[in-house]
């Protein structure tokens, strides 16, 4: 596609369920991120995969949050057993290249979680 | 690590006044630096961003940042406001080898009429 696309674009949730957030990367695109970003807040990384493999999760804040990509290409958040702080918008982000600093990383529209 | 700040969550200005966004970082090896605009309700939208080449650089809508290396500052101005602008910003820094964007907590801009 276009560009990155996420869904659902908006989620409410009941406390201790399961949700599925996925994302559909610029067709491609070696590099795949997850940010979380909190209502007021600059977004923070949670995950990172270059192609199928995921070279750095030091972001996820916990071990109910899961990140996959298995064909290198669209990639699905889980959260198990959300909790009310679990409430923000999860936004996706590709890049063309698996290199580093300085390559232009680009968001989709993110998913809105509410946790109720 | 590295680290970014953007002084003041909340900027307003009038519609053809300068605008001027505060960013300053911390790094202990040479950034690269980024400004990026969220419109409610959706992405972050790449604005210009430093990688070592021109310390002035130039973005989309009429937006430029200036590297300042001894002041570690990434300021992001536009000559005149215009209504559309209004949004909010957000400077981001990363730096060797890390893939992921340290964001700033954002600036949120309004243009009065």
């Amino acid at each position: 596609g276009a560009g990155v696309s996420q869904s659902p674009r908006y989620k409410v949730a009941k406390r201790g369920q399961d949700v599925a957030l996925r994302c559909d990367p610029i067709s491609g695109h070696v590099s795949l991120f997850w940010y979380q970003q909190a209502l007021g807040q600059g977004p923070e990384f949670l995950t990172y995969f270059q192609n199928e493999a995921q070279l750095d999760k030091s972001g996820l804040p916990s071990d109910r949050f899961f990140a996959e990509r298995p064909e290198g290409s669209v990639s699905t958040l889980k959260i198990q057993r959300t909790q009310q702080e679990d409430s923000a918008v999860y936004l996706c982000a590709s890049s063309p290249r698996g290199s580093t600093s300085g390559n232009t990383i680009y968001f989709g529209e993110g998913s809105w979680l509410t946790v109720v | 690590a590295q680290s970014v700040t953007q002084l003041g969550s909340h900027v307003s200005v009038s519609e053809g006044a300068l605008v001027l966004l505060r960013c300053n970082y911390s790094s202990s090896v040479p950034p690269y630096l980024f400004w990026y605009v969220q419109y409610p309700n959706q992405g972050l939208q790449l604005l210009l961003k430093y990688t070592s080449a021109a310390t002035l650089v130039k973005g989309i809508n009429g937006f430029e940042a200036e590297f300042k290396k001894s002041e570690t500052s990434f300021h992001l101005t536009k000559p005149s406001a215009h209504m559309s602008d209004a949004a909010e910003y957000f400077c981001a820094v990363s730096v060797g080898s890390a893939r992921q964007l340290t964001f700033g907590s954002g600036t949120q801009l309004t243009v009065l009429p």
